[in-house]
């Protein structure tokens, strides 16, 4: 069993879309969770942090779910430059990274 | 500089050749990882660094690859004979710490060694 999983999409959108993906986690001990943004041939940089309280910043809002052992992330009023695939990461021993959703904000 | 530096940034190499690739991570962080990342795949984890040594190397695809890290710093990936399907990006990332404190701090990448083996 995979430490994390995504539905990898892809996720085709019109620009102004609420849009939200979800990842699941297989060890209940886990410590930190965060979303990446990786672009087109680029490397990943973090999004957010993701917090038991659940936290936003700006368009973006990240919840945490320890029972359920899920992660989400919602992003509303989509833009152009959203467009990219976002990883859901885990951290235990170490960083779990999904396999990421690809999201494509069309005009 | 300040962040994770990876050198080369694309390395074109015949099958059966030795490469390196070195990752230089951010000052101070004591933890370094190295993935791999296909075209249009998600990143399949090789090895994990804590200080000079590798608790967990079960991502290495078999003995051809090899890792190491002197001096808490510094790291290399080795790639013996290679063959085509080791053409990928490797990535490198860095963090403050393993396990225990300060957990909630992120993994800073590189920006890649991209490497096509021909």
């Amino acid at each position: 069993r995979k430490e994390v999983e995504q539905d990898p999409g892809p996720f085709n959108v019109p620009e102004g879309a609420t849009v939200a993906f979800n990842c699941t986690y297989s060890n209940s001990a886990s410590q930190s969770f965060f979303w990446y943004r990786q672009d087109c041939r680029k490397e990943p940089k973090l999004l957010m942090s993701v917090y038991s309280s659940g936290n936003e910043d700006g368009r973006f809002t990240a919840q945490l779910n320890r029972a359920s052992q899920y992660i989400s992330l919602l992003i509303r009023d989509s833009k152009l430059s959203d467009s990219a695939t976002y990883l859901c990461v885990v951290k235990g021993n170490q960083f779990y990274f999904g396999t990421g959703t690809s999201l494509t904000v069309i005009p | 500089g300040a962040g994770v530096s990876q050198s080369p940034s694309n390395k074109v190499t015949e099958k059966g050749k030795d490469v390196e690739l070195r990752c230089d991570p951010i000052s101070g962080h004591t933890a370094l990882y190295w993935y791999r990342q296909s075209l249009g795949q998600g990143l399949e984890f090789l090895i994990y660094f804590q200080g000079n040594s590798a608790p967990d190397k079960s991502g290495l695809p078999s003995d051809r690859f090899s890792a190491e890290r002197t001096g808490g710093s510094v790291s290399t990936l080795t790639i013996q004979r290679t063959q085509q399907e080791d053409s990928a990006v490797y990535l490198c990332a860095s963090s403050p710490s393993g396990t225990g404190m300060i957990s909630n701090t992120e993994a800073f990448f590189g920006q890649g060694t991209r490497l096509t083996v021909v």
